[in-house]
C-alpha cells in the first residue's frame, strides 16, 4: 500500500544530543511536511518542500533543520535538543498542484523524549 | 494571524448520538479539510470542503461551510464508540494547513 513511513517511531535522547528523524513516502507526492505536536495541542507547521522548493515558518528555531535529498525521503535535523522539543514529530505529504493543496497524508509520527 | 477558533473544546455522547462541532477561522480560505486523530497517532483525513462550496456529505459525515461568517461544521451522526478521537479543522492557506486546537470527542456505549 502507498504510504507515508516515520522512523523510528519513538526516540529518545539526551539534552543537547543531535538527533534525525527520517520520513518517507510512496506516493510520489510533490509536497512533504514537518508538523510538531506537543501534547493536547495542535500540530504546528515548522517547514515543508515543493519538490526541492524549502519553505521554513517564520517561527521555527534555527536549532531545526530538514533535507530533501530526493522526492521520497525528507529528514528533520534538530541539532540540540532542549526539554522544550519534547513532542511528537508528524511527516505528512500531498500532491500540491494548482488545484490547491488537496488531502494530506500523514505518517504515524515520532514521539521525542529529551532526558 | 490565521487562527481561529475550536469548539466545543471537549464533547462526551452516549453510542447513537449526533456529534457537531465548530471551527472559525479569521482570514479567507483557499479551503478547509477536516481530519481525525486517534489518541497518540497520526492524523487521517475526513473531508475537504473548497471555499465555493456549502456542504459536504461523506459516510455518516456532514461538512457545511460558511464563508461569510468564517465557520465550519463537523456533523457525525449516530456516532459509534470507535468514533472515540480528537477532531481538528485545518483551514488552507497556499500549499500549508493551519490547524484549529480541535475537539476532543468521546463516544461511550
Amino acid at each position: 500500500d502507498a504510504m507515508v513511513i516515520q522512523n523510528p517511531r519513538y526516540q529518545v535522547t539526551q539534552f543537547g544530543k543531535p538527533v534525525t528523524l527520517s520520513c518517507s513516502q510512496t506516493l510520489n507526492h510533490n509536497v512533504m511536511y514537518w508538523y510538531q505536536q506537543k501534547s493536547s495541542q495542535a500540530p504546528k507547521l515548522l517547514f515543508h518542500y515543493y519538490d526541492k522548493d524549502f519553505n521554513n515558518e517564520a517561527d521555527t528555531p534555527d536549532n531545526f533543520q530538514s533535507r530533501r535529498p530526493n522526492t521520497s525521503f525528507c529528514f528533520l535535523d534538530i541539532r540540540s535538543p532542549g526539554l522544550g522539543d519534547a513532542a511528537m514529530y508528524l511527516c505528512a505529504t500531498s500532491r500540491g498542484g494548482l488545484a490547491g493543496l488537496g488531502e494530506q497524508f500523514f505518517g504515524p509520527g515520532t514521539r521525542l523524549t529529551v532526558l | 494571524s490565521q487562527q481561529g477558533e475550536e469548539d466545543p473544546q471537549a464533547l462526551s455522547i452516549q453510542e447513537g448520538e449526533n456529534a457537531t462541532m465548530n471551527c472559525s477561522y479569521k482570514t479567507s480560505i483557499n479551503n478547509l479539510q477536516w481530519y481525525r486523530q486517534n489518541s497518540g497517532r497520526g492524523l487521517v483525513h475526513l473531508i475537504l470542503i473548497r471555499s465555493n462550496e456549502r456542504e459536504k456529505h461523506s459516510g455518516r459525515l456532514r461538512v457545511t461551510l460558511d464563508t461569510s461568517k468564517k465557520s465550519s461544521s463537523l456533523l457525525i451522526t449516530a456516532s459509534r464508540a470507535a468514533d472515540t478521537a480528537s477532531y481538528f479543522c485545518a483551514r488552507e492557506y497556499g500549499n500549508k494547513l493551519v490547524f484549529g486546537a480541535g475537539t476532543i470527542l468521546r463516544v461511550k456505549s
